[in-house]
């Protein structure tokens, strides 16, 4: 099956200093790929949505200048959290979708567990 | 607006008979879709539905019903590995996934 990757798994970082996450399509080439945010005991929570190429959709509430998307190519997403704060603390995982409009699943990689101190 | 309900937890004991309950209200459909997620970890997928009608995949079932907005999933002989979250999401018209906020089954011995 299809297989996304994510790396760091964990990073630890001081406030004020940014953050980059890569998303990587392993075996499978992601005309779109999603962001989401994840606090404890909630819901997966839909940031950015990206294609390939193009800049990407930010869901409302979203702060585009602080979470920046990059997805240059069909394998690659990244999304840096710039100037991180102690709230910025969570989840974060990234999905991968094959041909668009692909009526079938998104691929999530194992997420990376984001802690400010 | 756009929204999927399910039961925020429920519990059931080792072996038995589950159903997790799903309702949509979307702009357009092209789909629902069951995840799992244990705790710390990201989310796997389970099934996927379009049509109506019961998907059987091993100990898990899901079943849908389009003119209801309603799905469920089942779990049979339930093994303590299966205390997780399980998300419910929907492909609205647009192709975007609507997610539900999850369901927390708790196993018993």
């Amino acid at each position: 099956g299809a297989v996304v990757s994510q790396h760091p798994s964990r990073v630890i970082c001081k406030s004020g200093t940014s953050v980059k996450i890569e998303c990587r399509s392993l075996d499978f080439q992601a005309t779109t790929m999603f962001w989401y945010r994840q606090f404890p005991k909630q819901s997966l929570m839909l940031m950015a949505t990206s294609n390939e190429g193009s800049k990407a959709t930010y869901e409302q509430g979203v702060e585009k200048d602080k979470f920046l998307i990059n997805h240059a190519s069909l394998t690659l997403s990244t999304l840096t959290v710039t100037s991180a704060h102690p709230e910025d603390s969570s989840f974060y995982i990234c999905s991968a979708q094959g041909l668009a409009g692909d009526s079938y699943e998104q691929y999530f990689g194992p997420g990376t567990r984001l802690t400010v101190t | 607006g756009q929204n999927i309900d399910q039961p925020t937890e429920m519990t059931a004991t080792e072996g038995a008979i589950v159903q997790i309950n799903c309702t949509y209200q979307t702009s357009g459909f092209n789909g629902l879709f069951w995840y799992q997620q244990h705790a710390g970890e990201a989310p796997t997928f389970l099934s996927y539905n379009v049509l109506d009608g019961l998907e059987e995949k091993g100990r898990f079932s899901s079943f849908l019903s389009r003119s209801k907005g309603y799905s469920y999933l089942l779990l049979k002989e339930l093994q303590m590995k299966d205390s997780a979250s399980y998300l419910c999401a929907v492909k609205d018209s647009n192709y975007q996934l609507i997610w539900g906020a999850g369901t927390k089954l708790i196993i018993k011995p």
